[in-house]
């Protein structure tokens, strides 16, 4: 059975650092695409990040590039996301999914940006 | 102001057919395969239709996807009560270099 766990969430002053975590298991995690989506309280799913299978490309949306960087341990299966100057737009539940479809899904770890 | 245009709700009996649009450009739906997901209220998004047309094992035949040039439509026959739930577009956005999603679209089986 495919399993996606994030940790790592939690309340963080503005300005702040926080890296989350995606354990993965049940299927060949270092041939898989993996993603990062978030998700505002009450509002739709916006993409992340993702990360190619070997580590070597990397893309970001456009309000986290510069201040996010994804990556990945396939020796240990997991999935980081490292968030620098949080601001309090970044609160949101954040997902991680697999694959090209997004094909699975974790159940998310809630970052809220406040002070 | 989401990449691809869902409208926010849509509404229907239990029994009946509902239909779900998503439109966007060709850097996006034009050129590359659609997906849908469903989020029931509380829980993560499931991958309903992918690529296109596809239903991943699980999911129920009363669901279906199609596309034609830049847009997009899921279907749901034999509504149920337990299908209210969020239903979101998604692709891969050639021009961005990033995944996009449609705002989201709200069923009510009233």
């Amino acid at each position: 059975e495919v399993q996606l766990v994030e940790s790592g969430g939690g309340l963080v002053q503005p300005g702040g650092s926080l890296r989350l975590s995606c354990a993965a298991s049940g299927f060949p995690f270092r041939t898989n695409w993996m993603h990062w989506v978030r998700q505002a309280p009450g509002e739709g799913l916006a993409w992340v990040s993702r990360i190619k299978d070997d580590g070597s490309v990397t893309n970001y949306a456009d309000s986290v590039r510069g201040r996010v960087t994804i990556s990945r341990d396939n020796a240990k299966n997991t999935l980081y996301l490292q968030m620098n100057s949080l601001r309090a737009e970044d609160t949101a539940v954040y997902f991680c999914s697999r694959d090209r479809d997004l094909s699975a899904w974790g159940q998310g770890t809630l970052v809220t940006v406040s002070s | 102001q989401s990449v691809l245009t869902q409208p926010p709700s849509v509404s229907a009996a239990p029994g009946q057919k509902v239909t779900i649009s998503c439109s966007g450009r060709g850097s996006n739906i034009g050129n590359n395969y659609l997906h849908w997901y469903q989020q029931l209220p509380g829980a993560a998004p499931k991958l309903l239709i992918f690529d296109n047309d596809k239903r991943p094992s699980g999911i129920p035949d009363r669901f279906s996807g199609s596309k034609s040039g830049t847009s997009g439509t899921l279907g749901i026959t034999g509504l149920q009560t337990g299908d209210e739930a969020d239903y979101y577009c998604g692709t891969w956005d050639s021009s961005l270099s990033s995944v996009v999603f449609g705002g989201g679209t709200k069923l009510t089986v009233l």
